[in-house]
């Protein structure tokens, strides 16, 4: 059974650093990655996803890279603003049967910028 | 193009009930899916519609079903209500599954 873990699960930081969320995954075997944001009280928005065959994604201030081999993803955050307070979550999607399975979610991390 | 739409947005239940939530996903979408979020287990996938057809299921008792309809709209469905059903359940969707998924806000069940 797929899990997910998340480290740290709670970060707060001054506006303008950098800094990088962590995502472990027991099971390599996976179709792709994806992080998210969520809002209190709103649904997910997804900010990157990373195919099984890639290593990293990049979009705006944010970098995801992915090892399968060891079942990690990390997620970096360029020049953080106060906007960036979120929970941010990380789900695997695996194999089942013939296609895609269901996405296996991580806890999430908390994170807080202070203006 | 308009978001994936979740009715209603808030619901406040009896043990014992049943209810029925409803998710409208982006349009030509074929591919939606349903989560439940609570404070304690996180986030955990419950099933999985395409073309009208369960492709995946999580692992939930069977009081939890769902369906999808022709033009791919999907409701679930909770039967016997327990107070560890409460929680924010989540629709997505996507053009096929496995890719990059469109969220709704979520329907919040309270049950009493």
């Amino acid at each position: 059974k797929q899990e997910v873990t998340q480290i740290p699960a709670a970060l707060s930081v001054p506006e303008g650093e950098n800094l990088v969320l962590n995502c472990s995954f027991t099971d390599s075997a996976i179709y792709n990655l994806q992080w998210f944001r969520q809002d209190p009280g709103k649904g997910l928005t997804s900010l990157l996803l990373i195919q099984s065959s890639q290593r990293e994604q990049t979009s705006g201030r944010l970098n995801a890279s992915l090892d399968k081999s060891s079942g990690r993803s990390t997620l970096y955050i360029a020049a953080s603003q106060p906007g960036d307070s979120a929970t941010y979550l990380c789900a695997v999607i695996g194999y089942s049967g013939g296609g895609a399975d269901g996405l296996t979610f991580g806890k999430g991390t908390h994170l807080i910028i202070q203006p | 193009k308009a978001g994936v739409t979740q009715t209603p947005r808030y619901l406040i239940k009896t043990r014992g009930q049943q209810v029925t939530l409803s998710c409208s996903p982006i349009s030509g979408h074929r591919s939606v899916s349903w989560y439940q979020q609570t404070p304690g287990q996180g986030l955990q996938f419950l099933f999985e519609y395409f073309s009208e057809t369960q492709r995946n299921k999580g692992n939930f008792p069977g009081r939890f079903s769902g369906r999808q309809f022709s033009n791919s709209r999907s409701e679930m469905n909770v039967s016997t209500l327990e107070l560890g059903d409460s929680a924010l359940y989540l629709c997505a969707s996507s053009p096929r599954g496995g890719e990059k998924l469109f969220f709704g806000s979520g329907t919040q069940l309270s049950v009493l």
